[in-house]
Parts: structure tokens; C-alpha cells; sequence
């Protein structure tokens, strides 16, 4: 199984900051990387697709990069409604898989 | 608008068994690859299974293999998890979810809120 890392498991940001989060793949997933935003309490929300195309609706304030194994979520500007929990997944290969989440904590 | 629709959680006890459902609308069900993702209380999430639009492919997490099983039925609009033996580590909120496919990859697009499972006697 393809085991995915993100870093750093939480993080403490304002509002109006620009935050990076990484995700690892445990061997090269080309670009099927995808990331999603979960609020407490909610279902995922899908941001961003093949590492770096945004879902249709979702703001140009995140954006996505990397292949291989290497990947990062970064979004821009950060307001109230962005504090979330994000999670990275691989669809490369079965079984897919998801990141342990990164948590968005207003500072 | 694409709105997916999951019911059938509840209280069942260890060894017990549950089917769980998914109504799709706004978009041709028929057309879409489908799949059932996990996510116990506080943790993160965890891909249960896929199936494909006519269901000659179905493909499972190797712990649910055996126990849980994906169908469908395009002429419902609707997608289904029958759940067998269960533990209580397959407590958690069940997420349907929409799988868009392109001729290079498929990924996630639209997920529904949720049902809860919960197992314990």
C-alpha cells in the first residue's frame, strides 16, 4: 500500500497568512494526488485535483503542486472560514489512501 | 445541482449486519464510477470501495474485503453498502462519494454528509 505523510500534523496561522502544508507519497504517484477540506462536524469538501487543477467553485486562494512524491497544499490570505482540517489522497493504485490530516488552527 | 443522500446508520451489535444507502440526483448516476469512504470518530479518512458504472468492477479495502460489499442500481439512482460481521472498529461516519473520471485519472468530486454506524453491544 501507498503510504501518504502530511506535515506538520497541525499548524497555528492569522487570518491574512499564507500557509504551506506537504504531503509525501511512500513511492512515486505521478500526479494523482488530490486535496480536501473537512470541517467539524462535515463531509470533505473536494479543493483540488491531479496535484494542482482546482475543483470547479473553489477558489483560486489554494492551490496545489508537486509530482512524484513530493506535493503541497498552499492557500493565500487566510480567513475565518478556511480554519479546517486538510487531508491529501492518492488515486494511483488500490487501496487508495489518505494523509493522517492536517489541522488549520487559527492563532 | 449533484446531490448525494446517504441513510441507513444506526446501532447495530458486534457480529450484526447493516446496509447502508446512497440517492444520487442532479447528474446521470449511470455514468459515474461510485465509492463508499470512512472516517471513524476523530480520525482521519479511510477508503472503503469503488464500483464502476455497471458494476463489473468492484474493488475493496483488504480489511472490508469478504465482509462489506458495493452495489448498485442505476435505474434508483442508487448506491448501497452491505456491511457483514461487523466489528467495532468499523464504527464511523459512511461518505458516499462521486468519482469523475477523465481519460487519465479519476479522482473525488462531490460527497454526501454522512451516515453513522455505530458498533456496540
Amino acid at each position: 500500500d501507498i503510504q501518504m505523510t502530511q506535515s506538520p500534523s497541525s499548524l497555528s496561522a492569522s487570518v491574512g497568512d499564507r500557509v504551506t502544508i506537504t504531503c509525501r507519497a511512500s513511492q512515486g504517484i505521478g500526479y494523482h494526488l488530490a486535496w480536501f477540506q473537512q470541517k467539524p462536524g462535515k463531509a470533505p469538501k473536494s479543493l483540488i485535483y491531479d496535484a494542482s487543477s482546482l475543483q470547479s467553485g473553489v477558489p483560486s486562494k489554494f492551490s496545489g503542486s508537486g509530482s512524484g512524491t513530493d506535493f503541497t497544499l498552499t492557500i493565500t490570505s487566510l480567513q475565518p472560514e478556511d480554519f479546517a482540517t486538510y487531508y491529501c489522497q492518492q488515486y494511483t493504485s488500490y487501496p487508495y489512501t489518505f494523509g493522517q490530516g492536517t489541522k488549520l488552527e487559527i492563532k | 445541482e449533484v446531490q448525494l443522500v446517504e441513510s441507513g446508520g444506526g446501532l447495530v451489535q458486534p457480529g450484526g449486519s447493516l446496509r447502508l444507502s446512497c440517492a444520487a440526483s442532479g447528474f446521470t448516476f449511470s455514468s459515474y464510477w461510485m465509492s463508499w469512504v470512512r472516517q471513524a470518530p476523530g480520525k482521519g479518512l479511510e477508503w472503503v470501495a469503488n464500483i464502476n458504472q455497471d458494476e463489473s468492477g468492484k474493488y475493496y479495502m483488504d480489511s472490508m474485503k469478504g465482509r462489506f460489499t458495493i452495489s448498485r442500481d442505476n435505474a434508483r439512482n442508487s448506491l448501497f453498502l452491505q456491511m457483514n460481521s461487523l466489528r467495532a472498529e468499523d464504527t464511523a461516519v459512511y461518505y458516499c462519494a462521486r468519482i469523475y473520471c477523465t481519460r487519465t485519472s479519476c479522482y473525488y468530486d462531490y460527497w454526501g454528509q454522512g451516515t453513522l454506524v455505530t458498533v456496540s453491544s
